[in-house]
């Protein structure tokens, strides 16, 4: 398994400012993803986090709002940026030990956009 | 691409009950399916998982069943807990992406 944390674990943001969330691991792995959580809902994909290049994002996702940083195997942020209420989610970053295996999650990170 | 539906979203059986979720896929080249447990306030965790060339799996009070050829695979937990009460979501990989159901409810009542 992999020991995955995340910064900060929630915050009360105002409309129009950014947030940078951290997920950092405990052991190099090639594959980290980045999910957002709506309360009741299931996981949806936002990107792929890959290490030395650019993210590879999802349908409804784009880079300028939600820029992502991969600068070695261990370490990632996701940033949100000029937040609106419709942002307020849960982010959840994870990682596979091995491409296509069993995804081990962070914490969370729980954001309210006032 | 991939879809994936699971069913039922809400789940309520008694304490000493066998509950069953279900989830079918679209995709015939998906080759792992791992089933989660989220837990209200935390992660997501494994709790098992299947691969295309076994039919099914157990591991203590639960079991999951793979049937490939209708592209749908079950959980069953036996013997319910109050401690059981989560959400459950499958998911489905093949390649590089996994898509995860919409998850159930399950509600065990003592």
């Amino acid at each position: 398994s992999a020991v995955i944390s995340q910064k900060p674990s929630r915050d009360i943001c105002q409309r129009g400012t950014s947030l940078t969330i951290q997920c950092q691991v405990d052991s190099q792995v090639t594959m980290m993803f980045w999910y957002r959580q709506q309360p009741g809902q299931s996981l949806t994909l936002i990107a792929t986090a890959n290490q030395g290049s650019e993210a590879t994002y999802e349908s409804g996702f784009v880079i300028d709002k939600f820029p992502i940083s991969r600068p070695n195997l261990t370490f990632s942020t996701l940033t949100v940026s000029n937040m609106s209420p419709e942002d307020s989610s849960i982010y959840l970053c994870s990682v596979e030990l091995r491409v296509g295996d069993t995804q081990y999650f962070g914490p969370g990170t729980r954001l309210t956009v006032l | 691409g991939e879809n994936v539906e699971q069913h039922p979203s809400t789940l309520s059986v008694q304490e000493g009950d066998s509950a069953v979720i279900k989830c079918t896929y679209s995709d015939s080249a998906s080759n792992y399916f791992p089933w989660y447990k989220q837990e209200l306030g935390k992660r997501p965790q494994l709790i098992i998982d299947i691969r295309s060339n076994v039919g099914e799996k157990k591991d203590q009070r639960i079991a999951v069943t793979l049937n490939k050829t209708a592209k749908h695979f079950s959980l069953h937990i036996t013997e319910t807990q109050p401690e059981d009460s989560a959400v459950y979501f499958c998911a489905v990989t093949g390649g590089f992406k996994t898509i995860f159901g919409a998850g159930t409810r399950l509600f065990v009542k003592a």
